[in-house]
Parts: structure tokens; sequence; C-alpha cells
């Protein structure tokens, strides 16, 4: 089945400075990678995603970029606020009724 | 308001009392799973369902039994509970779309399980 793998565990960046988490993934027929975002005490919700025909996806301050070759892909904040310390968890699918499998989370710390 | 509801929010049990967690969505979506979350793991589904009478194991899905008789509930059952599934437990349920091969879970607000 699907492995999907997540670095850092936790990453503390100062406002305003850039945050980058990374995931790899094993299954070569995966080809949807989501990113949910979990702040503290509440429910994952989705912040962004991208598809294996697509290099690269921005939306505001936040981007994700695939390398499907390597296996691997990351999700970028740029100019980071405190409201955006939380878990993040990236996910990959192949597409089938099997559904998501996710990485086991990056605590992001933005010192304000 | 579209939704996922779970009930309890929160549940203190002893070892090898029977339970069952609900899970109840009005989306009218076809997909809905559960899964468990603990420190350091992330996210492990237990169990998903296709649709009403389908369903199938996940990751992690020893201890636990799920059905799903009608569209919009998908209970999760803990027949002899013990210590070690104590955790955090989410339901959700699924936009799937073949256009997009995407599935975007709506999750529900998780139910805080503890077994003594």
């Amino acid at each position: 089945g699907e492995n999907v793998e997540q670095h850092p565990s936790t990453l503390s960046v100062q406002e305003g400075d850039s945050a980058v988490i990374k995931c790899t993934y094993s299954d070569s027929a995966s080809n949807y990678f989501p990113w949910y975002k979990q702040e503290l005490g509440k429910r994952p919700q989705l912040i962004i995603d991208i598809r294996s025909n697509v290099g690269e996806k921005k939306d505001q301050r936040i981007a994700v970029t695939l390398n499907k070759t390597a296996k691997h892909f990351s999700l970028h904040i740029t100019e980071t606020q405190p409201e955006d310390s939380a878990v993040y968890f990236c996910a990959a699918s192949s597409g089938s009724a099997r559904q998501l499998t996710f990485g086991s989370g990056t605590q992001l710390t933005v010192l304000p | 308001e579209a939704q996922v509801t779970q009930n309890p929010r929160y549940l203190i049990t002893v070892t090898g009392k029977k339970l069952t967690v609900t899970c109840s969505q009005n989306m009218n979506h076809e997909y809905m799973s559960w899964y468990r979350q603990d420190p350091g793991l992330g996210l492990r589904q237990i169990y998903y369902s296709m649709n009403v009478e389908v369903t199938d194991k996940g990751d992690v899905p020893e201890g636990y039994k799920v059905s799903r008789k009608e569209k919009r509930n998908f209970p999760l059952i803990l027949e002899s509970p013990s210590p070690n599934q104590t955790s955090l437990y989410f339901c959700a349920s699924t936009i799937r779309s073949d256009r997009r091969a995407s599935y975007e879970q709506f999750f529900g607000p998780g139910t805080w399980l503890t077994v003594t």
C-alpha cells in the first residue's frame, strides 16, 4: 500500500519568514496530493491540493509543488503569520476508493 | 448548512464495554471514512465505505466494526474496547470527483475516547 513520509515533524519560523514542509510517497500510481491544516482542538481542513498532471499550484501565500519522478511534494507558505501556526498534514491518493493516506504531520509555530 | 456530526464528542469508558460512536452527514456523499489520530502517527484510516452496505478495511481495522445501512450514517463500533484504542477519532465524508481525480474529505469535529 501507499506510504507517505512527512518532514519535519516540528518547524518554528519567525513571522514574515517562509516555511517549507516536505512529503515523499511510495506508490507511483498516486495522482492526487492534498494538504490539510489542523488548528489546535479543531478538525483538519483542506487548504490546497494538486493533481499529478500539474507541477505547481498557488493560492495567495500558499503553494504546493510536485516532483513525480522523485515522488515528493512540498508545501510552501510565504510571509508567515501567527494564525498559520497549526499542524499540517500531507496526503496521497491513487484515485481509487481506498482514499487517502496521510503523513504524520508537521507542527508549525510562527513566532511573533 | 453542510456538515458532518459525531457523537459523543468525549467519552471515557472501561475495557470491554461495548460502545458506538455515531457519524452523520447531510451532504448526500457516497463515500465516508473513519480515522484515528495519535501523536506522531498522523491520521490513520480505520474503515471506509463507498456506499450503502459497502464497507472495507483501512490501515488499522483491528478491534473496530462499522455499518452503513443508510447513506447519511456511518457508525463506528468497538465491541470490546482496550486501552490501546484510546485516541481521537474523526469521521469524514468525501466528495469524489472523477474529473479532478480528487477526494476532498470533510471531517467531523472529532471524538476523544479514553479507555481505562
